[in-house]
């Protein structure tokens, strides 16, 4: 069974660009989350979907930030611009039932540097 | 104010020592996770309490849980160099729809050979 992978593994952009970073779940997981763990700063949530739909986006700093998951498959997270305390590691993780234990599945995460 | 906080924040054993890293968190949970990252990689989910256990073993893993002192503790007996990681605990609510996961800062355990 393949993991979650997520692309790219590093994009460095300068400040007022746009990224847009891609996750794969885990096939047949329909729960899929975002992180993101700033330099020095702890790993923290951003949001979560559940099939295609949002179903807690709380984390999400704001508006030059947005996620989709169009179809319930691979989600995107799109900065816009970017500014340069986006930098740092996004992580995408996937569950298969969120109501049980919630065990999430991470990927290898992507490294974000806005110069 | 974190929910989650870890110490130490760095360790260093030598190979065949035990490492125990502790927990704190704020609010009531679900459950409480650990996860560990080798550089470079995602985390990888280790073992899981709930929050109506005391103790959980899973093979050099033995996971303590205090929900009166809303602490955990991590301990990994006879350590081998590729335990070389970083370790985070992780505190799950999962009330009103909510599963996001809740990291500590985390402690980066070095295993010396």
């Amino acid at each position: 069974e393949a993991g979650v992978t997520q692309f790219p593994s590093h994009s460095v952009i300068e400040k007022g660009q746009t990224v847009t970073l891609r996750c794969d779940p885990i096939s047949g997981h329909d729960n899929l989350y975002w992180y993101r763990r700033v330099m020095g700063k702890e790993i923290k949530f951003l949001l979560h979907f559940v099939k295609e739909s949002k179903q807690d986006e709380s984390g999400m700093p704001n508006n030059r930030f947005l996620a989709e998951r169009t179809g319930g498959t691979y989600s995107t997270l799109k900065v816009q611009p970017a500014e340069l305390e986006d930098s740092g590691v996004y992580f995408c993780a996937s569950s298969r039932d969120s109501l049980a234990k919630n065990i999430q599945y991470f990927g290898a995460g992507t490294r974000l540097s806005v110069l | 104010s974190q929910q989650g906080e870890e110490d130490p924040q760095a360790l260093s054993i030598q190979e065949g020592e035990n490492a125990t890293m502790n927990c704190s968190y704020k609010t009531s949970i679900n459950n409480l996770q650990w996860y560990r990252q080798n550089s470079g990689r995602g985390l990888v989910h280790l073992i899981l309490i709930r929050s109506n256990e005391r103790e959980k073993h899973s093979g050099r893993l033995r996971v303590t849980l205090d929900t009166s002192k809303k602490s955990s503790s991590l301990l990994i007996t006879a350590s081998r160099a590729a335990d070389t990681a970083s370790y985070f605990c992780a505190t799950a609510i999962m009330d009103m729809g909510r599963r996001a996961l809740t990291f500590g800062s985390g402690t980066r355990l070095q295993v010396q050979p």
